[in-house]
């Protein structure tokens, strides 16, 4: 199983900062199969970042997504009030599939 | 709308039974595969189940092999659940999400662009 570890566990800024979040894999992901994910209380997971760069429907601008191999990042270029959250990334590559443990994006 | 509502969830015994109901609006529901996810208080989230639009495959975590099995209705675009022998360690928010797909090119695409708010599923004496 490939185990994805998140850092930092929280991350506390002030809106309009940036936000870079790190995973790690503990096994070379091939290809492109890396996605990022927006988790808030009571609310539906929000698909943010699939093929490690490409952003889904509807993301703004300000969240891009980099890597490759075992080391992947998602940026959030401003923080918006409504970007505080927590941030999972998984990779899809091997089986099983694999989420990290998340990394909480908290207001200064 | 395009939304899934996940249902079903709540208290239940050591080695009891639930099932989890989801209902899919604003897309061709037949034509996606759907998952189930989980995410047990204060961990990350699980992969537990994934069914393909025609119901002839399915697949399964070996946390839950043998034990939960996952089914969809077409005709009245849900899909379900259900978990037998529950255990403790199946306390958990349940999430019901649709696979990003490939028209017909892949199986699956083995990540997740549409969820639904979560059911709370409960295992305690």
């Amino acid at each position: 199983e490939n185990v994805l570890t998140q850092s930092p566990g929280t991350l506390s800024l002030s809106p309009g900062e940036r936000a870079t979040l790190s995973c790690r894999a503990s096994q070379t992901v091939s290809s492109t199969f890396f996605a990022w994910y927006q988790l808030k209380p009571g609310q539906a997971p929000r698909l943010l970042i699939h093929g490690v760069s490409s952003r889904a429907t509807g993301i703004p601008d300000r969240f891009s997504g980099s890597g490759s191999a075992t080391d992947f990042t998602l940026t959030i270029s401003r923080l918006e009030p409504e970007d505080f959250a927590v941030y999972y990334c998984q990779q899809y590559a091997g089986s099983p599939l694999t989420f990290g443990g998340g990394t909480k994006v908290e207001i200064k | 709308e395009l939304q899934l509502v996940d249902s079903g969830g709540g208290l239940v015994q050591p080695g009891g039974s639930l099932r989890l109901s989801c209902a899919a609006s604003g897309f061709t529901f037949k034509t996606y595969g759907m998952h189930w996810i989980r995410q047990a208080p204060g961990k990350g989230l699980e992969w537990i189940s994934y069914i393909n639009g025609t119901a002839n495959i399915k697949y399964y975590a070996d946390s839950v092999k043998g034990r939960f099995s996952i089914s969809r209705d077409n005709a009245k675009n849900s899909m379900y659940l259900q978990m037998n022998s529950l255990r403790a360690e199946d306390t958990a928010v349940y999430y019901c999400a649709r696979d990003f797909g490939c028209g017909g090119a892949c199986e699956a695409n083995w990540f997740f662009d549409l969820w639904g708010r979560g059911t709370l599923v409960t295992v305690s004496s």
